[in-house]
């Protein structure tokens, strides 16, 4: 069985920029969500998406959003880039609220 | 203070000891996680609980609900198990993350 995919697994942004990052979940969950993690902050919730439907949102600002699309496979987006949005950008997926089984990231950096 | 705290921050160990790794917290939870992050930045998911206790090999993690207290023992330490250890609770509404053990196990 495929793991949790996550591309790009690095991406360099100029500020200002946007970015869309991809999360491919195991098949069979409906549940994905996002995380952050910086080496200041350790790791943060984003978001949560269960049957297309976001179900929860961490405190983040409104230029961090996502989608989950009908396969489950979702996609957050960041607008208008800040250097403070580089990190690696962490995707779990899950049968429900069960363990959550984690992609590799993608690292965005913001120069 | 941080809703969710860990400790030690950093652990050295010979191999072959045991270790024990706290998490306490202090909001309401559903459950429970224990996460292995090695250097890359990939995340293992341990454990999940939400009461008393769960072994898989040399890993046991132990949780009190009562006390809002789990610990993550590592049975005959190997070099291997060097990683960062992250306790995470689920709430309603999010997930929470403590700060990390950093664990290094020498040969």
């Amino acid at each position: 069985k495929a793991g949790v995919t996550q591309t790009p697994r690095y991406l360099i942004k100029t500020r200002g920029q946007q970015v869309t990052l991809s999360c491919s979940p195991i098949s069979g969950h409906r549940s994905v969500s996002w995380y952050q993690q910086t080496p200041g902050q350790g790791l943060q919730f984003l978001f949560e998406y269960f049957s297309e439907t976001q179900r929860n949102k961490g405190n983040f600002p409104g230029r961090f959003s996502g989608r989950q699309f009908s396969n489950s496979r979702s996609e957050m987006n960041v607008s208008t880039l800040e250097l403070g949005d580089s990190a690696l950008y962490l995707c779990a997926s899950s049968i429900g609220q069960g363990a959550a089984f984690f992609g590799q990231g993608t690292r965005l950096t913001v120069v | 203070k941080n809703e969710v705290e860990q400790s030690p921050q950093n652990l050295t160990a010979q191999e072959g000891e045991f270790i024990t790794i706290n998490c306490s917290y202090s909001v309401g939870i559903s459950a429970l996680h224990w996460l292995q992050q090695h250097p890359g930045g990939g995340i293992v998911s341990l454990f999940m609980l939400s009461s008393g206790k769960k072994k898989h090999g040399r890993l046991i993690a132990t949780i009190n609900i009562q006390e809002k207290h789990s610990s993550l023992h590592i049975t005959a330490s190997h070099p291997r198990d060097s990683a960062v250890y992250i306790c995470a609770v689920r709430s309603v509404n999010d997930m929470r993350f403590g700060a990390g053990t950093r664990l290094t196990v020498k040969p």
